[in-house]
C-alpha cells in the first residue's frame, strides 16, 4: 500500500484553466503539507493542515486554495493557472508527536502550464 | 526565523570515494534535524534524523551528528556508490509561534561516476 499518494502524476494544461491535485495518506498522521519544487530543486512550503485546521499558510497567490475534507486527505486547487505555476508539487504528511516531525512525501505531481 | 544552509552542488565523485555534504542551521530552541534524499523522478525520502545534541543518525552507510555548538549536521559516507546519485536535502523542524515548522535547505546534487 502506498503511504502518501497523489493524483494525477502529470498534469498538462493551458494558461487560465483551473485544476486540482489530490493527496491521500494512509499512515494515520495528523498533519499534511503541500510543497512546490522548482526546476532547480528548491522546495518551498505552501500550506499545512493539522487535524483539518490550517496551520501554515505561506506567501502564495490566493489563486491557490487548499482543502482538507478529513485528516487523511489534502487537496490543492489552483485557479487561473499561469506559466510560473509550472513545477512539481509534493504532498507530505507527518505525525506531530513531540520531537518526531519527519515527513513522508508523495511521488509528486508534475504540472506543466502552456 | 529558522534557516538551513547547505553546500551548493553538484558534488561529483568517483565510486568508493568519501562523501561530505555540509549543513548548518539557525533556529531557536532545540530543533530536530533531518537528511532527506530525492532520487530522480521520485519524492523525498527520510534518510536519517537526530533529535538532540550529540545524537548521531545513520542509515544505509550515511551518518550525521547533531552538533549544537557549531549548529551543524554534516552528512558523511565512507564509500559512495553509483546508486547514491541523488539530491540530498538537509532540514529541520523547529518551533515557530507555537507550531513546528519544517525548514529545508536548497538541496545538494550528488553525482557518482563508476
Amino acid at each position: 500500500d502506498t503511504a502518501v499518494s497523489q493524483t494525477p502524476k502529470y498534469l498538462v494544461t493551458q494558461m487560465g484553466n483551473d485544476k486540482s491535485i489530490k493527496c491521500e495518506q494512509n499512515l494515520g498522521h495528523d498533519t499534511m503539507y503541500w510543497y512546490k519544487q522548482d526546476s532547480k530543486k528548491f522546495l518551498k512550503i505552501m500550506f499545512s493542515y493539522n487535524n483539518k485546521e490550517l496551520i501554515i499558510n505561506e506567501t502564495v497567490p490566493n489563486r491557490f486554495s487548499p482543502k482538507s475534507p478529513d485528516k487523511a486527505h489534502l487537496n490543492l486547487h489552483i485557479n487561473s493557472l499561469e506559466l510560473g505555476d509550472s513545477a512539481v508539487y509534493f504532498c507530505a504528511s507527518s505525525q506531530t508527536t513531540f520531537y518526531s516531525y519527519e515527513q513522508y512525501f508523495g511521488p509528486g505531481t508534475r504540472l506543466t502550464v502552456t | 526565523g529558522n534557516s538551513v544552509t547547505q553546500m551548493e552542488g553538484p558534488v561529483t565523485l568517483s565510486e568508493e570515494a568519501f562523501l561530505t555534504i555540509n549543513c548548518t542551521y539557525t533556529a531557536t530552541g532545540y530543533p530536530s534535524l533531518f537528511w532527506y534524499v530525492q532520487y530522480p523522478g521520485e519524492g523525498l525520502q527520510l534518510l536519517l534524523k537526530a533529535t538532540k545534541a550529540d545524537d548521531k543518525g545513520s542509515n544505509k552507510g550515511f551518518e550525521a551528528t547533531y552538533r549544537k555548538e557549531t549548529t551543524s549536521f554534516h552528512l558523511e559516507k565512507g564509500s559512495v556508490q553509483v546508486s547514491d546519485s541523488a539530491v540530498y536535502f538537509c532540514a529541520l523542524s523547529g518551533q515557530s509561534g507555537g507550531s513546528y515548522i519544517p525548514t529545508f535547505g536548497r538541496g545538494t546534487s550528488l553525482i557518482v561516476h563508476p
